[in-house]
């Protein structure tokens, strides 16, 4: 069964810094894309990073372009997020979920359950 | 960047009724397309692929259709379970940008 948990997230202060994990179970992780998924309180989904099976390639959405480093270990089958220079707008849950082929963007087949992200003082 | 529009934001329509939910891009995408579904309180759910393809395990009642810049997602024979709200998303190059989201409600 594919799994994925994240942690990580909590109460941090604007312009603080967060490290999310995604430990994921279940698949050969070091075969599938990943994806960070946020979706702020009451808001729609919003698309946040994706790295490739091998970290070759790597992309980010301009909103947290320059502040949000997506990163994978995959002899630990884990997937991280690591977020500076955090902003009120950063307020989310954040979702790791799984792409559908090693190297090319893909829809999310699966889904963890999210760790929720608070940005306030 | 190329920009997702759902519409309509939110519907409502009783149990037994035919629902269609339109997703526009602002440029071409072929049929790189996918939709969710998000139960309240839930993780998203992997539905559609490739504009028309269903997921493993998606009931037969949920289709989808498009390619290019319009696309539509019809549940035939809507369900009390299939209160939620759907977004559609498109994969044909980076950034992945979701549309807005169709809440669907039972009258």
């Amino acid at each position: 069964e594919v799994q994925l948990v994240e942690s990580g997230g909590g109460l941090v202060q604007p312009g603080g810094s967060l490290r999310l994990s995604c430990a994921a179970s279940g698949f050969a992780f070091s075969s599938y894309s990943m994806n960070w998924v946020r979706q702020a309180p009451g808001k729609g989904l919003e698309w946040v990073s994706y790295i490739s099976s091998t970290s070759s390639t790597i992309y980010y959405a301009d909103s947290v372009k320059g502040r949000f480093t997506i990163s994978r270990d995959n002899a630990k089958n884990s997937l991280y997020l690591q977020m500076n220079s955090l902003r009120d707008e950063d307020t989310a849950v954040y979702y790791c979920a799984r792409g559908r082929a090693a190297a090319v963007v893909t829809p999310n087949d699966y889904w963890g359950q999210g760790t929720l992200v608070t940005v306030s003082s | 960047d190329i920009q997702m529009t759902q519409s309509p934001s939110s519907l409502s329509a009783s149990v037994g009724d035919r629902v269609t939910i339109t997703c526009r891009a602002s440029q071409g995408i072929s049929n790189y397309l996918a939709w969710y579904q998000q139960k309240p309180g839930k993780v998203p759910k992997f539905l559609i692929y490739g504009a028309s393809t269903l997921q493993s395990g998606v009931p037969s009642r949920f289709s989808g259709s498009g390619s290019g810049t319009d696309f539509t997602l019809t549940i035939s024979g809507l369900q009390p379970e299939d209160v939620a709200t759907y977004y559609c998303q498109k994969y044909y190059s980076a950034p992945l940008a979701f549309g807005g989201g169709t809440k669907v409600e039972i009258k």
